[in-house]
């Protein structure tokens, strides 16, 4: 079945280091892909998405491009901030019994120290 | 602008004693959806709903109930809370499928059982 795997955490940067945070997954068909953050004592938002091979999501500076033939999502930042400490989840489409959900990865903490 | 809004956000059970969590969109969103957090394990969908009077098990439906009695609330029932069922849970909602859409998280309800 559709499944995503996170690179695993937690994962620690000082402010203006540059961020990766790998994300690969397992699909039949064409699912979309999706990263949304978490920060402290809140819900998940959705903070950038793709929805077919080569797209480019782009959001507050982090980007991440759908990579089909390595089956890839990588989160990136050029420079990091302190706010940008959260967990980190990558997601994929599931299509089950005619309707379409949500399949989440297990989620990576990010700490970003001044 | 509410947004999605769970209650309670905190509660402490005993095992075999039962609750509702509520959770209300404004959004007038036709698809609902409630998933556990659990530690290490990401986000688990227990049920969705994909509009008014419609319910369906997501991943981990055991021990769970759900009603959509009205297109603006979403409740998840725990007839006979058990330790395992400890975890926070979200509620989310969508216009639209997750695949193009976009889910709204409510803040989370904390919910312990001793």
């Amino acid at each position: 079945g559709n499944s995503v795997t996170q690179m695993e955490g937690p994962v620690t940067l000082s402010e203006e280091a540059f961020l990766t945070i790998n994300c690969t997954y397992t699909a039949t068909g064409y699912p979309s892909l999706f990263w949304y953050v978490q920060y402290p004592g809140e819900g998940l938002q959705l903070l950038l998405k793709a929805t077919k091979a080569d797209d480019k999501g782009s959001n507050k500076g982090f980007e991440a491009t759908y990579r089909k033939e390595t089956t890839s999502f990588h989160l990136e930042k050029g420079s990091v901030q302190v706010s940008d400490s959260a967990v980190y989840f990558c997601a994929l489409t599931v299509t089950q019994g005619g309707s379409e959900k949500l399949v989440f990865g297990k989620g990576t903490k990010l700490t970003v120290n001044p | 602008n509410a947004g999605v809004t769970q209650t309670p956000k905190f509660r402490v059970l005993k095992t075999g004693q039962s609750m509702t969590l509520l959770c209300a969109q404004d959004m007038n969103h036709e698809y609902m959806y409630w998933y556990r957090q659990d530690p290490g394990m990401g986000l688990r969908l227990i049920h969705y709903s994909v509009g008014e009077g419609t319910t369906a098990k997501g991943e981990v439906p055991d021990g769970y109930n759900v009603s959509r009695l009205k297109k603006q609330n979403f409740l998840l029932g725990l007839e006979s809370a058990a330790p395992s069922q400890t975890s926070v849970y979200f509620c989310a909602s969508s216009y639209i499928g997750v695949g193009t859409g976009e889910l709204f998280f409510g803040e989370g309800s904390r919910l312990t059982v001793l």
